[in-house]
């Protein structure tokens, strides 16, 4: 059984916080993990991908991955009420193209 | 990223009606294709994959009779949900991965299917 586990939240943090979303898998042959933003009726948009162990930043997002834990997280920094979305984790395993493991994702409200 | 487009957007129709939804790869050639499906407050879950020029690979437990897949061209592949019945109500996606080694996906704006 292929898992991805993430708190469902909601999750709620004011303007300017730092947001900290968590994802655990089950598989430790994971190989690539993704983070999605996906907002309410949408499909899911990538915004972070990260294939290595430790903190990868994009602007004002950092994923950091830890395979011996089995542990990927994204933190958005100085929130803004436009980062308000599901966040989804999404975790290939296998070389199986295009197969990708997500979590229910976490909901985030950055309030005013 | 890439560019993906669907259509509908939205969909109602009768139970046992069919209903085909498109998706086509703008700014790429895209051999293969993938057809996900998100049911309220659950995960995106990999329903088949796409292939151009032949069949279709199809999840375990997605019935392939039921979810009718072409691919005849490099820029489109279509979904035919075939007799649909309520249960089918979902948001179906279609992806393409521009990269084998990265596996990211680049999702299109999606199909909401509701069934009567």
């Amino acid at each position: 059984q292929k898992e991805v586990e993430q708190n469902s939240g909601p999750l709620s943090v004011p303007e300017g916080a730092i947001a900290s979303l968590n994802c655990t898998y089950s598989d430790r042959g994971s190989q690539s993990f993704f983070w999605y933003r996906q907002y309410s009726g949408k499909s899911p948009e990538l915004i972070m991908s990260i294939y290595s162990n430790g903190d990868k930043e994009d602007g004002r997002f950092t994923a950091q991955l830890n395979k011996a834990s089995q542990y990927v997280s994204l933190l958005i920094r100085d929130s803004q009420p436009s980062d308000s979305a599901t966040y989804l984790c999404a975790v290939k395993i296998g070389s199986t193209l295009g197969r990708l493991y997500f979590g229910r994702g976490t909901q985030l409200t950055v309030w005013p | 990223g890439a560019v993906v487009s669907q259509h509908p957007s939205w969909v109602i129709c009768k139970s046992g009606t069919s209903v085909k939804i498109e998706c086509r790869s703008l700014d790429f050639q895209a051999t293969t294709m993938f057809w996900y499906r998100q049911f309220p407050k659950q995960s995106l879950m990999l329903m088949a994959t796409s292939n151009e020029g032949s069949k279709a690979t199809y999840e375990q437990g997605v019935e392939k009779d039921k979810f009718l897949i072409n691919h005849a061209s490099l820029t489109l592949s279509t979904l035919t949900v075939t007799s649909a019945h309520p249960e089918d109500s979902s948001f179906y996606i279609c992806s393409v991965s521009r990269t084998r080694a990265a596996g990211e996906l680049f999702f299109g704006e999606g199909s909401r299917l509701t069934v009567l």
